[in-house]
């Protein structure tokens, strides 16, 4: 089966650029989790859904820091605009209702 | 609130030394607790995960660890390190409800030959 796909994988773009990430869950799970890693504040949660439906967004940094859910298949989180401190790798989980989370390889997002 | 410390950010051991990675957790409610492992430029894999039960729980690759609820520790042992258990180590707790994992700062695996 395949695992969470998540693209890109590299992105470096420039200060005021919006930033796109996306993720694909695997079928069958109906939780979906973003999450960011950054050296000094480690593994961040950011956002998670249940069944396409965000329950808790309180992780989300700032008004620049949207994501989306429109089907059980597909997940973006969006960056506009874009700021250097915001580089980091942002990862996207998936599982079936409480159980274990599954990670995809993460986006390296670099803000010059 | 739920929350996780992990004691020490970096441990480096001799290979086929004993392993141990510390995890203290607080939980206002039964805690689900987690190790995950991280090799570089990858994402997080489980190695093993506490709900309810026996309090020593076995894992992948030769890891396991004890929940100790008078302790509130979950922490991380293996017997024997080897070269390819070099990594970073996170322990997280859940409520066991909503799913979500709140993640320790981690902890960086060495292992000198």
């Amino acid at each position: 089966d395949a695992g969470v796909i998540q693209s890109p994988r590299h992105e470096v773009t420039e200060m005021g650029q919006e930033v796109t990430l996306r993720c694909k869950p695997i079928s069958g799970h109906n939780s979906l989790f973003w999450y960011r890693q950054t050296m000094m504040r480690g593994l961040e949660l950011l956002i998670y859904f249940n069944n396409n439906v965000p329950i808790d967004d309180s992780g989300m940094p700032e008004d620049r820091f949207s994501a989306k859910m429109p089907n059980a298949s597909f997940s973006t989180l969006k960056i506009q605009p874009s700021e250097p401190r915001d580089s980091a790798v942002y990862f996207c989980a998936s599982s079936r209702l409480a159980g274990e989370l599954f990670f995809g390889e993460g986006s390296r997002l670099t803000v010059l | 609130a739920q929350s996780v410390t992990q004691l020490g950010s970096h441990v480096s051991v001799s290979e086929g030394a004993l392993v141990l990675l510390r995890c203290n957790y607080s939980s206002s409610v039964p805690p689900y607790l987690f190790w995950y492992v991280q090799y570089p430029n990858q994402g997080l894999q489980l190695l093993l995960k506490y709900t309810t039960g026996a309090t020593l729980v076995k894992g992948i690759n030769g890891f396991e660890a004890e929940f100790k609820k008078s302790e509130t520790s979950f922490h991380l042992t293996k017997p024997s390190a080897h070269m390819s258990d070099a990594a970073e180590y996170f322990c997280a707790v859940s409520d066991g409800n909503t799913g979500k994992l709140i993640f320790g700062q981690g902890t960086t695996l060495q292992v000198k030959p």
